[in-house]
């Protein structure tokens, strides 16, 4: 199983507000990314877990907070976002760094308003 | 710095014919390679990776790629177009030692038309 699970699909929130964007890998897999996607753009990385330890932080702002209960589960926290980041976030994993592939969520399409 | 360029925003072919999607890298060291597809609304799937050996790599759904370490190329190819195949065509690369950083291209729309 190749799989890896968002959700959700689609979600519309306020400036104000708090939501969590959920990602999950039955694979096995000890690294996990986030990414965020705008249309037609190749995605940029925001986050890595490897071993469930933060090990990249690409200067994202701090309305983004990720966390990583367990090896197979990977979370992106959302508050007081603003509207420039409505995107598509894409969750990815890997069995490791370099040379292995990554495999990628279908992504949650977030609009912000 | 490690980087990848995809001259070519768009790419239009007919149905059955051949299909190419240019790469090339700029790295320091040894580059390990990647091909990934993007159809609409979906996340990227992987289609085939080059890290060493063989120049010819083969991946999923017919695509192939050629590594050409002297003209820092990576092209993707398929010898038979499908209107399915059309879709956006991302390469990216990593190096040899380092992180779990990729560098992606812009990006290549292909259209294959019927």
């Amino acid at each position: 199983d190749t799989e890896v699970t968002q959700t959700p699909k689609h979600l519309v929130m306020g400036m104000t507000n708090k939501k969590s964007l959920k990602c999950e890998q039955h694979m096995g897999h000890r690294a996990m990314y986030w990414y965020k996607q705008k249309a037609k753009k190749p995605p940029e990385l925001m986050f890595v877990y490897s071993y469930e330890k933060l090990s990249i932080n690409e200067s994202v702002p701090s309305r983004f907070s990720p966390e990583c209960p367990n090896s197979s589960l990977l979370n992106l926290h959302l508050h007081a976002l603003q509207p420039e980041d409505s995107a598509l976030y894409l969750c990815a994993s890997s069995a490791g760094h370099r040379s292995y592939e990554q495999y990628f969520g279908p992504g949650t399409r977030l609009t912000v308003t | 710095a490690q980087s990848v360029a995809q001259p070519e925003d768009q790419v239009n072919v007919a149905e059955g014919n051949p299909l190419t999607v240019k790469c090339t890298y700029s790295v320091s060291g040894n580059p390990y390679l990647f091909w990934y597809v993007q159809y609409p609304n979906r996340g990227l799937q992987f289609l085939l990776k080059y890290i060493t050996g063989d120049n010819l790599v083969k991946g999923s759904y017919g695509f192939e790629a050629e590594f050409n370490k002297s003209q820092t190329s990576f092209h993707l190819k398929k010898p038979s177009a499908l209107v399915s195949d059309s879709a956006l065509y991302f390469c990216a690369v990593s190096v040899a030692v380092g992180d779990y950083k990729l560098s992606f291209g812009a990006g290549t729309t292909v259209t294959v038309r019927a």
